[in-house]
């Protein structure tokens, strides 16, 4: 099976530096991505990195190490509409499964004033 | 431009009873995905269509679940008859293409938030 790994739960306060972990073991990799989820509504695409390396968009930036099997996404000067589940999944490359996104349980992040 | 379109919300129903969502992709997005999302957990794809073909259905729970994507465009997800366990949200995702090289960008709908009880 697969196994992508994330903290379940994260604090920071406002203007703070957070960095969430994901790691995963899967048959096969084809690019990771972080989603953005605030309670009841649509995951939002935030980031995607198939090389090691990482890879900025603003306040954002997320990391990729593919011999670890491992990625973070890193947010600076958080604000409080920061607040959400934050979601890291995998997507493979073989086979059947070939493109199927597997998600991580997701990381709620809670900002405080 | 508008995104992907989901109904109803909300449903609750008795155990037993059939339910059916219905998506609207985004216009001019070939890849269709249902996906369903317990509690605390991530999303997890159900189905994923290109075009009006069911290309990866394995993770479907064909003995209670159907769905279908006539002319390539809109789809419907039913379930029949549902159990308790049925209770999650129900997310319709679409994306521009799906190509072999890189994954594309798939952009979700708010999603049915379906009780069983």
């Amino acid at each position: 099976g697969q196994n992508i790994d994330q903290p379940t739960e994260m604090t920071a306060t406002e203007g703070a530096i957070v960095q969430i972990n994901c790691t995963y073991q899967t048959s096969g990799f084809n690019g990771l991505f972080w989603y953005q989820q605030h309670a009841g509504e649509a995951p939002t695409f935030l980031s995607y990195n198939v090389l090691d390396g990482l890879e900025e968009k603003g306040r954002f930036s997320s990391f990729l190490s593919r011999s670890k099997g491992y990625s973070y996404l890193l947010l600076k000067e958080l604000q409080m509409k920061d607040s959400a589940s934050y979601l890291c999944a995998v997507s493979l490359d073989r086979g059947s499964t070939l493109g199927r996104l597997y998600f991580g349980r997701g990381t709620q992040l809670t900002v405080w004033p | 431009e508008a995104g992907v379109v989901q109904s109803p919300r909300y449903k609750i129903i008795e155990k037993k009873q059939p339910v059916a969502f219905w998506c609207n992709p985004i216009s001019g997005h070939n890849t269709l995905y249902w996906y369903r999302q317990n509690l605390g957990q991530g999303p997890e794809l159900l189905i994923r269509y290109e075009n009006e073909e069911a290309v990866d259905d394995s993770q479907l729970p064909k003995d209670r679940f159907s769905a279908e994507r006539l002319k390539g465009v809109d789809s419907t997800l039913k379930i029949q008859p549902a159990e308790l366990g049925d209770s999650a949200v129900y997310l319709c995702a679409s994306s521009l293409d799906w190509g072999t090289r890189r994954p594309n960008e798939q952009f979700f709908g708010p999603g049915t938030r379906l009780t069983v009880l």
